[in-house]
C-alpha cells in the first residue's frame, strides 16, 4: 500500500517550458488535491477534485491546469512555466466521512525550480 | 477575511521542557480543524482532527484542544524526535482547507 505517490521528485524548467506533475493514490479516496508550499506561506490550494470527472479551482489556480484521469490519478500541468511557480508541490487525497471530508493524506512532494 | 495564523513561527525547547503551539482562525463556518506534522523534505502527516469547541485529542506526548477562536497543540516532555514543523489547517467548506504557515519545533537533547 503506497498511499499517495508523486512524480517526479525534482524538476528544473526554463521559463516558458511546460510540464505535467503526476499523482496517484491507492486508497480508493474520492477527493484529490494539489497544493503548493512556499517559505513562510504555508500550503495553498491550487485545484481540487471532489470526485472522478470533476475539478474546481482553489486559492491560486492561475497558470495551472488539472486532469482527473480516473479515481486514482490527478495530474497538474504548467503550460508555460514562470519563475513565480518555483515551489514545492504536494498532492493529497481524502475520503468522505460522516462530517464531510476527513484528514488528507499527502504525497512526498515535487520540488520545482523555474529558471 | 478568512485566515489561519500559527504562533510562534519557531520554538526551541530543551528535552523535557513542555510547551504549547497556537493556531488561531477567523474562518466562518468551521467544519473541522486539523493538525499535521511535517518533517524536512516530506509531505505533511496527519495527527488530529477537532470538530467542536471543548474537544480534546491525545497521542503520546501531544494533546490538541479547540476553542471557538483557536486551537492549541500541547507538547509534554518533548523528545528530540518531536522536532518537526507542525501545521494546522481549517476546513471551511466541503472540500477546501486553509493552512497556517506552521511552527518549526526544535527539541535539543
Amino acid at each position: 500500500n503506497a498511499g499517495v505517490t508523486q512524480t517526479p521528485k525534482f524538476q528544473v524548467l526554463k521559463t516558458g517550458q511546460s510540464m505535467t506533475l503526476q499523482c496517484a493514490q491507492d486508497m480508493n479516496h474520492n477527493s484529490m488535491y494539489w497544493y503548493r508550499q512556499d517559505p513562510g506561506m504555508g500550503l495553498r490550494l491550487i485545484y481540487y477534485s471532489a470526485s472522478e470527472g470533476t475539478t474546481d479551482k482553489g486559492e491560486v489556480p492561475n497558470g495551472y491546469n488539472v486532469s482527473r484521469l480516473n479515481k486514482r490519478e490527478f495530474s497538474l500541468r504548467l503550460e508555460s512555466a514562470a519563475p513565480s511557480q518555483t515551489s514545492v508541490y504536494f498532492c493529497a487525497s481524502s475520503q468522505l466521512g460522516l462530517a464531510g471530508h476527513n484528514e488528507q493524506f499527502f504525497g512526498p512532494g515535487t520540488r520545482l525550480t523555474v529558471l | 477575511e478568512d485566515q489561519v495564523t500559527q504562533s510562534p513561527e519557531a520554538l526551541r525547547l530543551q528535552e523535557g521542557e513542555s510547551s504549547s503551539l497556537n493556531c488561531s482562525y477567523t474562518v466562518s463556518g468551521l467544519r473541522g480543524l486539523f493538525w499535521y506534522r511535517q518533517d524536512p523534505g516530506k509531505g505533511p502527516e496527519f495527527l488530529f482532527t477537532l470538530y467542536s469547541a471543548g474537544e480534546e485529542k491525545e497521542k503520546e506526548r501531544l494533546k490538541a484542544t479547540l476553542t471557538k477562536k483557536e486551537s492549541f497543540l500541547h507538547i509534554t516532555a518533548p523528545k528530540p524526535e518531536d522536532s518537526a514543523t507542525y501545521l494546522c489547517a481549517v476546513k471551511y467548506n466541503f472540500n477546501k482547507f486553509y493552512f497556517g504557515s506552521g511552527t518549526k519545533l526544535n527539541v535539543k537533547p
